[in-house]
């Protein structure tokens, strides 16, 4: 069964300082992608980084990064000199393969990030 | 205009109301889903079209219905609600909706509360 898992329901960092949010998926297909997005409180869902199974290197996108350890089925994000506007709850995701599960991005059940001054 | 609009971005409604939601994506994708997010529940795809076409349902009770008039437009009709469907629905797009390399752009939202 495909699955993700966010261990951490919360999260605090200090401004910043840099912070790691944890995904662990699920998945016997070989060809998968894994999401990453933030959703402040205003409710919408802001994609910040994309890492596709066969992506030899690490994902980045300015002060994100996805620290992809494709062996132990973990794809962290790793958000550097946190800011206050980081606050918000962030969202693992992933997609799988081509044909029947089209459309399925299967998500996890976040990580809430308050970023203190 | 920019990215994936949704109006209203909220809605009170008693149950035996009805209802629209409205999507517009102004990206050119071809692809566009409705998602249910509930209170500590992770978010549900209810219903993706491609190029027009419904091509998933996931087990969505037919008091939802959605329409997708063309690439651009999404609705979800809303009718005879309980008040367990008072979430924020989500409307995505992407470019198309096969294959693992797709990014989908998510707007703001409509917050629904069933009364």
């Amino acid at each position: 069964a495909q699955k993700i898992t966010q261990t951490q329901p919360g999260m605090f960092v200090q401004e910043k300082e840099a912070v790691t949010l944890d995904c662990t998926y699920d998945t016997s297909d070989p060809s998968y992608g894994l999401f990453w997005y933030k959703q402040p409180s205003s409710g919408e869902m802001i994609f910040l980084i994309y890492q596709g199974s066969y992506d030899q290197q690490n994902a980045t996108e300015g002060r994100y990064s996805l620290n992809f350890q494709k062996a132990r089925k973990s794809a962290n994000l790793v958000i550097s000199a946190s800011q206050l506007g980081d606050s918000a709850m962030y969202f693992c995701a992933m997609r799988v393969g081509y044909g029947g599960s089209q459309g399925n991005l299967i998500f996890g059940k976040g990580t809430k990030l308050s970023v203190k001054p | 205009e920019t990215g994936v609009t949704q109006t209203p971005r909220h809605l009170v409604m008693g149950m035996t109301n009805k209802k629209s939601l409205k999507c517009e994506q102004h990206l050119g994708h071809n692809a566009m889903y409705w998602y249910k997010q509930s209170a500590k529940k992770p978010l549900e795809l209810m219903f993706v079209y491609n190029f027009k076409e419904q091509t998933e349902n996931n087990s969505v009770p037919s008091r939802f219905s959605p329409e997708c008039p063309n690439s651009s437009h999404l609705f979800l009709h809303l009718h005879t609600l309980q008040p367990e469907d008072s979430a924020l629905y989500l409307c995505a797009s992407s470019q198309d909706s096969g294959g693992a390399l797709e990014t989908q752009y998510f707007g703001p939202g409509t917050r629904l509360l069933v009364l």
